[in-house]
Formats: C-alpha cells, sequence, structure tokens
C-alpha cells in the first residue's frame, strides 16, 4: 500500500550477525506490526506499537527486537539469536488498533548465507 | 485463540469465470478483513467488512457474523486476480487472527 516503505527489498545475514529492517511511514497513523511469513503459511506477529515509545511483543517475539522512537518509524533487528531467520517480513499499520483496518508494505525478503 | 479456516485452498479457474472464497471463524468478532497477495509478496488490503455486503470493482464481500463466515466473490475473473486471499478476524485486544489462505490462479 503507498504510505508505507520497507527496505531493502532483499537481505542477506550470515551466521551470528545481527541485521535491521526499515519500515517507515507518513500516513501518521499510530499503530505499526511487524510479521514474518513463510512458504505456504499465513501470516505471525513478532511485535506491535500502538504508541510512539511502547512496543509489545507478539506470538513468535525470541530472536528479535525492535523500537519505536518516532511516529513514522519502527525497525526490526534480527538478532543472532533467531536461530531461523529464514521468511519474509511484512511490516503493516493501522489508524490506531487491531479493530481497525491494516496496510501493508511492500515486504522485505531475508535469506541466510 | 480463535480460529481462521479459509476452503477452498487451491483453486484454479479460466480467466472470465466466477468464483467464491469463504472464510469461517471459531468464534464472534465485531471484524473482519479480506487481503490479497500477489505473487511478487505484496499484500493488499481489499475489504475491512463487519457484517453485511461490500462491493469493490468485480469483486465483493459479505460477512454473515451471526454464522461465523464470510464470503469473497471474484467475477469474471482475470490474471491479476492470481494469488493467495487471507481473511483475518481480531481476538483478545492485540491479534490479528489469519487463515492460511486460498491460493487462487486464474490461467488464461
Amino acid at each position: 500500500d503507498g504510505g508505507i516503505t520497507q527496505s531493502p527489498k532483499y537481505l542477506f545475514r550470515k551466521e551470528g550477525q545481527n541485521v535491521t529492517l526499515s519500515c517507515e511511514q507518513n500516513l501518521n497513523h499510530d499503530a505499526m506490526y511487524w510479521y514474518r511469513q513463510d512458504p505456504g503459511q499465513g501470516l505471525r506477529l513478532i511485535y506491535y506499537s500502538q504508541i510512539v515509545n511502547d512496543f509489545q511483543k507478539g506470538d513468535i517475539a525470541e530472536g528479535y527486537s525492535v523500537s519505536r522512537e518516532k511516529k513514522e518509524s519502527f525497525p526490526l533487528t534480527v538478532t543472532s539469536a533467531q536461530k531461523n531467520p529464514t521468511a519474509f517480513y511484512l511490516c503493516a499499520v493501522s489508524v490506531q488498533g487491531f479493530n481497525q483496518p491494516q496496510h501493508f508494505g511492500d515486504g522485505t525478503r531475508l535469506s541466510i548465507l | 485463540g480463535i480460529q481462521v479456516e479459509q476452503s477452498p485452498p487451491d483453486l484454479i479457474l479460466q480467466e472470465g469465470a466466477n468464483s467464491t472464497l469463504r472464510c469461517n471463524f471459531s468464534d464472534s468478532v465485531n471484524n473482519l478483513q479480506w487481503f490479497h497477495q500477489n505473487p511478487w509478496g505484496q499484500l493488499i488490503n481489499l475489504f475491512y467488512i463487519p457484517s453485511g455486503t461490500k462491493q469493490n470493482g468485480r469483486l465483493s464481500a459479505t460477512t454473515v457474523a451471526t454464522e461465523r463466515y464470510s464470503l469473497l466473490y471474484i467475477s469474471s475473473s482475470q490474471t491479476t486476480d492470481s494469488g493467495v486471499y487471507f481473511c483475518a478476524v481480531p481476538y483478545g485486544n492485540n491479534r490479528l487472527a489469519f487463515g492460511k489462505g486460498n491460493q487462487v490462479v486464474v490461467i488464461p
């Protein structure tokens, strides 16, 4: 959806390396989310933030970290503790919370070298 | 948590055909969303539909909340309709439960 920018499109990680995925939005929405999608599967929630300087763990937060220092930005770091990071990562936003429509960025594909 | 089941899991359509995708959910919900993921991975929000029927071009959706299901209709399908269709419902105060999707392939 327009207004949500994820970068990079493709990312490769070496063993033991942390990598950071960017998600920026210019829609002035309060809530932002990170999802992971594995091949042939639905989406699983990693982290979400409903307001600046606050974020909550989702269902699969282990091995990931986030920050929300600005309303428009919600970066996701995949740490070396995440043993199986190869997946498609999607960032989403909504006006406020889970009861409102979510709109997604184009995603980042992360692979292990 | 809430269970979301989509059927059929896979569908092959001839261009121009109509189809219906179904989403069943196991508990009461106050809204439902339908998404389309194209072959390049882009996920587009098609409908936010708590109840009733909405239409957007060749697509329409109906949610019957009291019977815990929603239907997505694709009419006069085109090759650009190919991809995976997901439905999602909120549960608790802080989760969106996604179904596993309907994989649709439209052949010319």
